[in-house]
């Protein structure tokens, strides 16, 4: 079935850095831009960056530009974040989902993953 | 940057009343470009309405959506108890994407 599973979360110090992966199944996944998305603990849903199917367009939060780099193997179906310069306000569920219709940016976001955890502290 | 600003914070309703949940946004949503999701605690979201109006795949028809420029509207008809969740507001038709801080509805 069609399932989006991510990994990599852990606990990290500030400054440190950390890579999460979201692994793609049971879709055609370089037809799609792709997308991170975050949640701190309690608090409300955060867009991060996306991710255009050929990697030729990319935009990030200002919250994260400069530290975090999005990117993709479509050949491994692989969606990756490169968190750099990690620093406590990171600390979230991090969740990558699909946008929903194929080589197209502007709709919903139809498939999530569960979500790896990221936490930084000292 | 779009913020969107959902209202009320939190809704407190029973089982088979109806729920009405706002979005403002602070700039034009270009083409409704606007979805809603849910999420339950320890999930993931889950996307139950895109480009304002339209349900996604396997959502039942109580949940629908209406609206245009900077007011969007999602309206549950009978909520079911399985409704009862925190609800998102998202644009896409700008970025940054954005979204709302979330509507609790809360059984009352």
């Amino acid at each position: 079935q069609v399932q989006l599973v991510e990994s990599g979360g852990g606990l990290v110090k500030p400054g440190g850095s950390l890579r999460l992966s979201c692994e793609a199944s049971g879709f055609t996944f370089s037809d799609y831009y792709m997308s991170w998305i975050r949640q701190a603990p309690g608090k409300g849903l955060e867009w991060v960056s996306y991710i255009s199917s050929s990697s030729t367009v990319i935009y990030d939060a200002d919250s994260v530009k400069g530290r975090f780099t999005i990117s993709r193997d479509n050949a491994r179906k692989s969606l990756y974040l490169q968190m750099d310069s990690l620093r406590d306000e990171d600390t979230a569920v991090y969740y990558c989902a699909r946008v929903k219709v194929p080589h197209y940016l502007a709709d919903g976001m139809d498939v999530w993953g569960q979500g790896t955890t990221v936490t930084v502290s000292s | 940057e779009i913020v969107l600003t959902q209202s009320p914070g939190t809704l407190s309703l029973s089982p088979g009343e109806r729920a009405t949940l706002s979005c403002r946004a602070s700039q034009s949503v270009s083409s409704t470009y606007l979805a809603w999701y849910q999420q339950k605690p320890g999930q993931a979201p889950r996307l139950l309405i895109y480009s304002a109006s339209n349900r996604a795949t396997g959502i039942p028809d109580r949940f629908s959506g209406s609206g245009s420029g900077t007011d969007f509207t999602l309206t549950i008809s009978r909520l079911e108890p399985e409704d009862f969740a925190v609800y998102y507001c998202q644009q896409y038709g700008r970025s940054p994407w954005t979204f709302g801080q979330g509507t609790k509805v809360e059984i009352k």
